[in-house]
C-alpha cells in the first residue's frame, strides 16, 4: 500500500519559477527521501532527510520535514525545462529498511 | 562505476507464462530490493534480499519469487502471469548498514502481459 500522498498530483510552471511539492505520510520513519523519474524510467535519488532533521539543502533543492505533522515539502528553485519529471517522496518506516512511496507529483516546466 | 543494471529492458509475455527478470547491483552494495510500478502509480515494494535470503516482503502473492546470488545479483520470477502484472519492474540496491543513504535504482524492465 502507499505510505504517502503527494500534493499536488500535477504542477505546471514557467522556467525560472519555483516549484513546491508536498508529501504526507502515516507512520514513524527513519528518514524521508525524494526521487525523480523521467518518462517512466528508473528513479534518481535527489535528497534524504533524517527523522531528526528539519531542513536540508542540495543545490537548487530544499527539503523540509515536520515529523509532528508527518509531512515534508520539496522546493525546486529557479526551475528549468530539464526539471520536467515525476517526483516521488518515499519513507523508510521505523524498524524497516525498505522504501514506501507515494503516488508522485508530475512537474511540467515550460520554456 | 556502473550503477544498477537490469535486463531485459522490455519484455512481452502471454498470460499464464513465467518470466525472470535480472538485476546487478551497484558495486559495493549488498542488498537488492524489487518494486513494481503500474502506470501512473508510485512503486510498490515486492521484496528485499540480503545475504541470499528474502528479508522483507510486501503484499504480493507467492507467484512472485526471487533469488540472490553470492555476487549480490538478483532475479525476480513471476509465475502464471496475469494481465495485471503488466508494469515497470524496478530493482534498487543499497548497503545493509547504510539506512540513511539513498537507494540506487536501475532503469527498470517494462513487462507487458498480453
Amino acid at each position: 500500500s502507499q505510505q504517502g500522498e503527494e500534493d499536488p498530483q500535477a504542477l505546471s510552471i514557467q522556467e525560472g519559477e519555483n516549484a513546491t511539492m508536498n508529501c504526507s505520510y502515516k507512520t514513524s520513519i527513519n528518514n524521508l527521501q525524494w526521487y525523480r523519474q523521467n518518462s517512466g524510467r528508473g528513479l534518481v535519488h535527489l535528497i534524504l532527510i533524517r527523522s531528526n532533521e528539519r531542513e536540508k539543502h542540495s543545490g537548487r533543492l530544499r527539503v523540509t520535514l515536520d515529523t509532528s505533522k508527518k509531512s515534508s515539502s520539496l522546493l525546486i528553485t529557479a526551475s528549468r525545462a530539464a526539471d520536467t519529471a515525476s517526483y516521488f517522496c518515499a519513507t523508510v518506516p521505523r524498524g524497516y529498511s525498505t522504501l514506501t512511496f507515494g503516488k508522485g507529483t508530475m512537474l511540467l516546466v515550460s520554456p | 562505476d556502473a550503477g544498477v543494471t537490469q535486463s531485459p529492458t522490455h519484455l512481452i509475455k502471454t498470460r499464464g507464462q513465467q518470466v525472470t527478470l535480472r538485476c546487478s547491483p551497484k558495486s559495493g552494495h549488498d542488498t537488492v530490493s524489487w518494486y513494481q510500478q503500474a502506470l501512473g502509480q508510485g512503486p510498490q515494494f515486492i521484496f528485499q534480499y540480503y545475504e541470499e535470503e528474502e528479508r522483507q516482503r510486501g503484499n504480493f502473492p507467492d507467484r512472485f519469487s526471487g533469488h540472490q546470488f553470492p555476487n549480490y545479483s538478483s532475479e525476480l520470477n513471476v509465475n502464471a502471469l496475469l494481465l495485471g502484472d503488466s508494469a515497470l519492474y524496478l530493482c534498487a540496491s543499497s548497503r545493509r548498514q547504510d539506512l540513511n543513504y539513498g537507494y540506487t535504482f536501475g532503469s527498470g524492465t517494462r513487462l507487458t502481459v498480453v
